[in-house]
């Protein structure tokens, strides 16, 4: 299997623009976590999904944060507009069952925003 | 609310130690225990799952134990090598909700 995906791995945006990451989950896995790690904050995780459906949005930090999953196999994160605070090495992490599966983790993707 | 806490911040040991990183926490309800590896600049590697019915699981060099009770779980390191180098984190999982340590940065000197 070839592990949970992310794109891009490196990302660098003006403050204003608008920011896409993508994941692709481990096949099989029914569980679908976006976090976000910073140096002052560590891992906050963001919003999860089950099944596809999103399940718990209360760390998204404001509006200009959205998440979708419109399939099994693939989830974006959105930024719109970004702002220099939002910069930070966003992950993305897949399991099989939510309250005892295994969490596996992206390589994430490091998003700078200037 | 789930507090998570790693003790020490830093380590740094010479090759060839037997070393325990701590992980504690507030909330003993919880569904899982998961201990993870991360190198820097890359994403978190699973080491260790251990579920709330269990007390330990190991994987080679390494044995983590849990204490519900306590509020408390250990990863036990063996032998310790430069390899080993990286920050370790754990994560626990309770009402939907998985919260993580601030890390453990261990250095391991040749």
């Amino acid at each position: 299997d070839a592990g949970v995906i992310q794109s891009p791995r490196h990302e660098v945006t003006e403050m204003g623009q608008e920011v896409t990451l993508r994941c692709k989950p481990i096949s099989g896995h029914d569980y679908l976590f976006w976090y976000r790690q910073t140096m002052m904050r560590g891992l906050e995780l963001l919003i999860y999904f089950n099944n596809n459906v999103p399940i718990d949005d209360s760390g998204m930090p404001e509006d200009r944060f959205s998440a979708k999953m419109p399939n099994a196999s693939f989830s974006t994160l959105k930024i719109q507009p970004s702002e220099p605070r939002d910069s930070a090495v966003y992950f993305c992490a897949s399991s099989r069952a939510g309250s005892t599966g295994e969490l596996f983790f992206g390589e994430g993707s490091r998003l700078t925003v200037l | 609310k789930q507090e998570v806490t790693q003790i020490p911040a830093a380590l740094s040991v010479p090759e060839g130690e037997n070393l325990v990183l701590n992980c504690s926490f507030t909330d003993s309800a919880i569904y899982n225990l998961q201990w993870f590896r991360q190198d820097p600049g890359k994403g978190l590697t699973s080491l260790l799952l251990i579920q709330s019915s269990q007390r330990e699981q190991t994987s080679g060099r390494l044995n983590a134990s849990l204490d519900k009770s306590s509020g408390r779980s250990t990863l036990y390191i063996a032998a310790s090598q430069p390899g080993d180098s990286a920050t370790y984190l754990c994560a626990v999982y309770n009402n939907n909700d998985m919260r993580f340590g601030a890390g453990t940065r261990l250095t391991v000197k040749p």
